[in-house]
């Protein structure tokens, strides 16, 4: 299984942020969670948000009204748009396949099994004028 | 801040054990499975870990993982030079609905 980051390594401040991860391997309709991962320069891993199969997504809160994940099947790949950029937002951006799983325990509820098994080499985004 | 606290660095010599802890809370860690990731600089990570304490197939069993609790620990014995990374937990938040990370940890081998 092969993942593989594309799009624009430059953007200009207050632009939207456009990548695209195209899958190989693998079908992007099997039962996995597909996301986006950043690091800052010099920086730690920052989780942007996933999106299932059916559409379904889940993104950081601390970034969600500007983030957009979108499911392309016809050409197996899932696709990341990040609105109103600053230079805050430069970073070596990762795409991941994740296996999501979970179940509930009568006395704590809800839990999950959630891990990254397969990453895409990155693709650096500098935001600049 | 991360959700999940790591300590920023830690140094052991070649041959020798080191281990790597990972705090967070009953809505993270404390409800859900662990994993760990190895990052060299300016590559992608690698999964070492899942669910607390279950390798990948082609990781060594040098590398372990536990969870008690609210924390988690990673574990690397036989220190190797090439074992020279950063290293990073992870896991779901319930609270927050979405994946966290750890900040980090820069293991040196000296």
């Amino acid at each position: 299984v092969l993942l593989q980051e594309s799009g624009p390594g430059l953007v200009k401040p207050s632009g939207t942020l456009s990548l695209t991860c195209a899958v190989s391997g693998a079908s992007i309709t099997s039962d996995n969670w597909w996301s986006w991962v950043r690091q800052p320069p010099g920086m730690g891993l920052e989780w942007i948000g996933e999106i299932y199969r059916s559409g379904v997504t889940n993104h950081n809160p601390s970034l969600k009204s500007r983030v957009t994940i979108s499911i392309d099947k016809s050409n197996n790949q899932f696709s990341l748009r990040l609105s109103s950029v600053t230079a805050a937002d430069t970073a070596l951006y990762f795409c991941a396949r994740v296996c999501f799983e979970g179940g509930h325990r009568p006395t704590s509820g809800y839990f999950y099994s959630y891990y990254m098994d397969v990453w895409g080499k990155g693709t650096t985004v500098t935001v600049s004028s | 801040q991360s959700m999940l606290t790591q300590p920023p660095s830690v140094s052991a010599a070649p041959g020798q054990k080191v281990t790597i802890s990972c705090s967070g809370s009953s809505s993270n860690i404390g409800n859900n499975y662990v994993s760990w990731y190895q990052q060299f600089p300016g590559t992608a990570p690698k999964l070492l870990i899942y669910d607390n304490d279950n390798r990948p197939s082609g990781i060594p069993d040098r590398f372990s993982g536990s969870k008690s609790g609210t924390s988690a620990t990673l574990g690397i014995t036989g220190l190797q030079a090439g074992d020279e990374a950063d290293y990073y937990c992870a896991t779901w938040d319930n609270s927050l609905s979405a994946g966290v990370f750890g900040g980090g940890t820069k293991l040196t081998v000296l």
